[in-house]
């Protein structure tokens, strides 16, 4: 069964950092991309960054709206993605989930069950 | 990179059809097969329902297909069932490895 656990959720302050775990289990997580997204209270989903596999020199991208303030890694001997979020703001406050794309598709076939990120003095 | 725009909302009533928009430009839908649809009931995370325009994932009932037209992407819901009331994303490739959301629709069975 596949499985996506996100952590690390959880109040900040403006300006601070926070640092988002994505465990995965139940298949082949050195060959997925593994995406971020977020969605902010009563809001629709919107793209944060990918991260590929090994073979693609695991390349990252971002959406304008964090580039440059959030970075996304990956540890496949532990099956884990991250999310870096630095620089946070008041409008980076959402529910942020990690998904999967499979290697020969175009989509997010699992997500994660989500995990909240407020920002907030 | 701005969101693909959706209808707000969209119902019928059980056993009727849906059918939803997802406009883009030539840039993201128009210029890539790669536009999937996702349904998120209230509370739970998106469930992908159609992959690269027009492709069921396995377990997704075959009341759902997809079909694009230049920049204008559309997901259908057929023999409408209670259980298909939820929010509807669209999601679209859009070049130099970003990706964008619709705004969601709601779709409603009334």
């Amino acid at each position: 069964e596949v499985q996506l656990v996100e952590s690390g959720g959880g109040l900040a302050q403006p300006g601070e950092s926070l640092k988002l775990s994505c465990v995965a289990s139940g298949f082949a997580f050195s060959g997925s991309p593994m995406h971020w997204v977020r969605q902010s209270s009563g809001k629709g989903l919107e793209w944060v960054g990918r991260i590929r596999g090994k073979a693609n020199d695991y390349a990252t991208s971002y959406a304008a709206s964090v580039r440059g303030r959030f970075s996304i890694s990956r540890d496949d001997s532990k099956n884990t993605a991250y999310l870096l979020m630095g620089g946070l703001r008041i409008e980076d406050t959402a529910v942020y989930y990690c998904t999967r794309q499979p290697p020969d598709r175009w989509a997010n076939d699992y997500w994660g069950q989500g995990i909240l990120v407020t920002v907030s003095s | 990179q701005s969101a693909l725009t959706q209808p707000p909302s969209a119902s019928d009533y059980p056993g009727q059809s849906v059918t939803i928009s997802c406009t883009g430009t030539s840039s993201d839908v128009g210029a890539y097969n790669y536009v999937s649809w996702y349904q998120q009931h209230p509370g739970q995370a998106p469930k992908l329902v159609i992959y690269e325009v027009n492709k069921r994932p396995s377990g997704v009932p075959d009341r759902f297909s997809g079909s694009k037209s230049g920049n204008t992407a559309s997901l259908t819901v057929s023999g409408l069932q209670a259980e298909d009331e939820a929010d509807y994303y669209c999601n679209s490739y859009a070049g130099s490895n970003n990706f964008v959301f619709g705004s969601g629709t709601k779709v409603t069975v009334l």
